[in-house]
Order: structure tokens, then sequence, then C-alpha cells
């Protein structure tokens, strides 16, 4: 069965520091997610991507967030100068264009520490 | 402002019993989509099941099911002879379809299957 993947699972970097997270969504999907976790929180939304372009993103994606689909594979989020807040688990999530599925399926996600 | 609640932060079960887990939401939308995820230790978010508003009939998953009440705003999921790999947090959620379907998590409940 076709799943979501992300690379590094664990990912610590120092404070001010560039960290670029990925993500291969299943391969006939058209919609791409962000979601973040942090520590005994709830699951919240990033931003959305479709057709090559931002569709929604939330207050927590400012300036320092970015998502680019750099091929016909990957999905990345880059965080451009990590603050201690950033430490927590992001999720990649890809739906198919399936109206009537409308199931995003989530990767194992990456753990990001920042010291 | 679309939200997702779960009032049971912890419940526990003893093996091979039946618990529920509760989820209400709000929103303004007529047909929309509603999901339980479960997180275990590993932290990935999995599908447990997935219920259609426009559909009457509960929707089931082998030993998951859920008493969708529509009026009520109410999305209960059932699990039936628990197990002891189903110790994890479950996660409500409910996608804004006028917002890319970015999901709305609700808190979470941790449910312990004990032995």
């Amino acid at each position: 069965e076709p799943e979501v993947t992300q690379t590094p699972s664990h990912q610590v970097t120092q404070m001010g520091q560039e960290v670029i997270l990925r993500c291969v969504p299943i391969s006939n999907h058209l919609y791409f997610y962000w979601y973040r976790q942090i520590l005994g929180q709830k699951v919240e939304f990033l931003v959305s991507f479709y057709n090559n372009e931002i569709s929604e993103k939330s207050e927590i994606f400012d300036d320092q967030f970015s998502v680019e689909r750099p091929d016909g594979s990957n999905f990345t989020l880059k965080i451009r100068s990590t603050k201690l807040e950033d430490s927590a688990m992001y999720f990649c999530a890809s739906r198919s264009r399936d109206s009537s599925r409308n199931t995003q399926y989530f990767g194992p996600g990456t753990r990001l520490t920042v010291l | 402002a679309q939200t997702v609640t779960q009032s049971q932060p912890e419940m526990s079960v003893q093996e091979a019993e039946t618990v529920t887990l509760s989820c209400t939401y709000d929103t303004s939308e007529n047909n929309y989509y509603l999901f339980w995820y479960k997180q275990p230790p590993s932290r990935q978010m999995i599908l447990v099941i997935r219920q259609e508003a426009y559909k009457q009939q509960n929707a089931t998953e082998n030993r998951f099911s859920v008493n969708f009440q529509k009026a009520a705003k109410s999305f209960s999921l059932k699990i039936s002879d628990s197990q002891l790999g189903d110790t994890a947090m479950y996660f409500c959620a409910f996608p804004r379809i006028n917002a890319g379907n970015m999901l709305t998590f609700g808190g979470g409940t941790r449910l312990m299957v004990k032995p």
C-alpha cells in the first residue's frame, strides 16, 4: 500500500540555523499539507499546497517558513532561522483529487529539536 | 470559527472491553467529513475511521465504529474488544472544505488499554 514518507526522522539543529524537512507524498496525490505538533499539544495546521502554490496557510506559517515542490516527487518545508519554539513533530500529509475520499494520509513525522 | 473538542483527556479500559471516546465540533458547513486518527507512542498519525456527514449510516471498520449525531454535532468513536495495541492518543479531526481541506484537530484523548 502506498504511503507518505518523511526524512529525516529526527533533526537536531542550533537556534538560528536553516532546516529543510522532506516529504514524498503518495504518488497520485495532488494536495499536500504540513502540520506540526509541539510535544503534549494538539496537531496544528501550517500550510496546504496545490498546483505548485500555497492554497492556505495558518498564522504560524510566517516569513520564516516556506514550502516547495522542487520536482515531481518531493515536497519540502524550510525554516530559515530556527527558534527554540520550533521544536516539534512536523507531519506531512497528502490527499488525492478524488473528492469522494477527502482523506489525508500522514507521514511518520520528523522530530525537530532546536537547541 | 471551526472548533473540535475532545472532553476526555485520558481514558482507560480493560483488555477485551468496549470504550467510547467523545468528540464534538462546531461548523456552519453542511456537507463534510469527520475523521478519527490514532497516534501510538511512535507518534505516527494513523487514520482509524472516516464518516461522511451526508450518510446517515454510522461508519464501521472492524472493531472501530462511530456514533455520528449530526444535529448534535457529535462524533464519538467506539472501540470494541479493546486490545493492548489500541493504547494511543486518539484525535478527532475535521476538514475545512472551503479552506483547502485543512484539518482542525481536537486536543486528543489518551487511551490506555490495561491487561
